[in-house]
């Protein structure tokens, strides 16, 4: 079975700033998928942005980018120019490539934006 | 594209009685999850349907719940004989097979409150 983790509960980060945000998982399985969800409050959650394992580039998507270390089994995601809208619960998942898209999650980290 | 929708927003209920939700998917997609999130923690898979065949169920749905998707379209959860620990929010999720995105695209969930 696959596990997230992500270890920071909550984080801040005043606007125009860059912050990380940390996951790791564990799986033995070689081919797989990783990504960041935003869930802002009480609206539907979204992607961000993917990483495909296979892949050793890691992926951006405008102001957003990702750490991607395979053999440490770490996924962070970077948020630079934080802007208020970014404020959200951010999700870390993991989707085998073999799963029928299911995915498992981190708990979530809280980050708050401050102007 | 009208996105996820589920129905109802949210729900109250008591102790022992049955409660039953709504899921719209995308309308090509052809897979569909549901997921339960309780607070502070991320959602977990409860299982999914391509087309109309219900391909999987995790340990978490007990017998109390089922859920059914007749015509490969909308879904339905049921939850009979409700518990003070069913209180969550229940998530809908939608995918295309065969997409490179892999994306899955979340509604807005449903608030259940048992009382």
């Amino acid at each position: 079975a696959q596990t997230v983790t992500q270890s920071q509960p909550e984080m801040s980060v005043q606007e125009a700033e860059t912050v990380t945000l940390s996951c790791t998982y564990d799986t033995s399985e070689s081919n797989y998928y990783l990504f960041w969800y935003k869930q802002p409050p009480s609206r539907q959650m979204i992607l961000v942005i993917r990483q495909e394992a296979y892949k050793q580039q890691n992926a951006t998507e405008n102001r957003f980018s990702v750490n991607f270390q395979k053999a440490a089994k770490s996924f962070s995601l970077k948020i630079s120019d934080s802007q208020l809208g970014d404020t959200a619960m951010y999700f870390c998942a993991f989707m085998k490539q073999s799963g029928a898209g299911k995915s498992t999650f981190g708990d979530g980290t809280t980050l708050t934006v401050k102007p | 594209d009208t996105g996820v929708s589920q129905d109802p927003r949210h729900k109250i209920t008591k102790r022992g009685q049955n409660v039953t939700f709504r899921c719209d998917p995308i309308s090509e997609h052809n897979r569909l999850y549901w997921y339960r999130q309780t607070l502070g923690q991320g959602p977990e898979f409860l299982t999914y349907f391509q087309n109309e065949a219900q391909l999987e169920k995790s340990r978490l749905l007990s017998d109390r719940f089922s859920a059914e998707r007749p015509k490969g379209s909308f879904s339905t959860l049921e939850i009979q004989r409700t518990e003070q620990g069913d209180s969550a929010m229940y998530l809908c999720a939608s995918s295309l097979v065969g997409s490179s995105s892999h994306e899955q695209y979340f509604g807005p969930g449903t608030r259940l409150t048992v009382t």
